[in-house]
């Protein structure tokens, strides 16, 4: 079993929608989860990190986390042609301090 | 603040032969990662240092690779000898401590031919 599981997509919204991208992780004991962004031929880039169940907001970008259900998210607002890319959702363990990745959802912002 | 420096950008061997990649953390970052990333994939931890000690190697195939941090700054992953199947994208990547979010070199493309 993949220990984080993301859509891979593609998610394709319109110029000025609200984009959904969804994460699962297996480990229960997980204490951290960040959101980064990858254009094509570039290496990820940190959008957002949250610790705490609930929302956490930054600009456009919410992320949002429940622990009981192993389950965070990030919503784009007001979704831009700029923010098409591969949005990697990952996970730290808890006891060893592991970050692993998803596999990415591909986002693509349509005009 | 300066980024994660990595070098060369690209690089294309033929199989069989050695190859090495080096990479400069952001000034104060005690901790240091090697991810591999294949195309349509998320990056892969290979090995993660804290200070100069390899804390989790346990993806690295030690067979061809090996790693090595010297003074706790600088780090350079070696390949010998490359297979095909090593062909990727090669992340390094570095933070303040273990538990803090990581921050991305631009990373070296490796072709085996």
């Amino acid at each position: 079993q993949k220990e984080v599981e993301q859509n891979s997509g593609p998610l394709s919204v319109p110029e000025g929608a609200i984009a959904s991208l969804n994460c699962t992780y297996s480990d229960r004991g997980s204490q951290s989860f960040f959101w980064y962004r990858q254009y094509s031929g570039k290496s990820p880039e940190l959008i957002m990190f949250i610790y705490s169940n609930g929302d956490k907001e930054d600009g456009r970008f919410t992320a949002q986390l429940n622990k009981a259900s192993q389950y965070v998210s990030l919503l784009i607002r007001d979704s831009q042609p700029s923010d098409s890319a591969t949005y990697l959702c990952a996970v730290m363990g808890g006891s060893n301090y592991k970050l692993t990745f998803g596999k990415g959802t591909l986002l693509t912002v349509n005009p | 603040e300066a980024g994660v420096v990595q070098s060369p950008r690209y690089k294309i061997i033929e199989k069989k032969q050695p190859v090495a990649f080096w990479c400069n953390p952001i000034s104060g970052h005690n901790t240091l990662y090697w991810y591999l990333q294949n195309l349509g994939q998320g990056p892969e931890l290979l090995i993660r240092y804290e200070n100069e000690e390899a804390v989790d190697d346990s993806q690295l195939p030690k067979d061809r690779f090996s790693a090595e941090r010297l003074k706790g700054v600088d780090s350079t992953l070696k390949i010998q000898p490359a297979e095909l199947g090593d062909s990727a994208v090669y992340l390094c990547a570095s933070s303040e401590d273990r538990e803090s979010p990581l921050h991305f070199g631009n990373g070296t493309r490796l072709t085996v031919t």
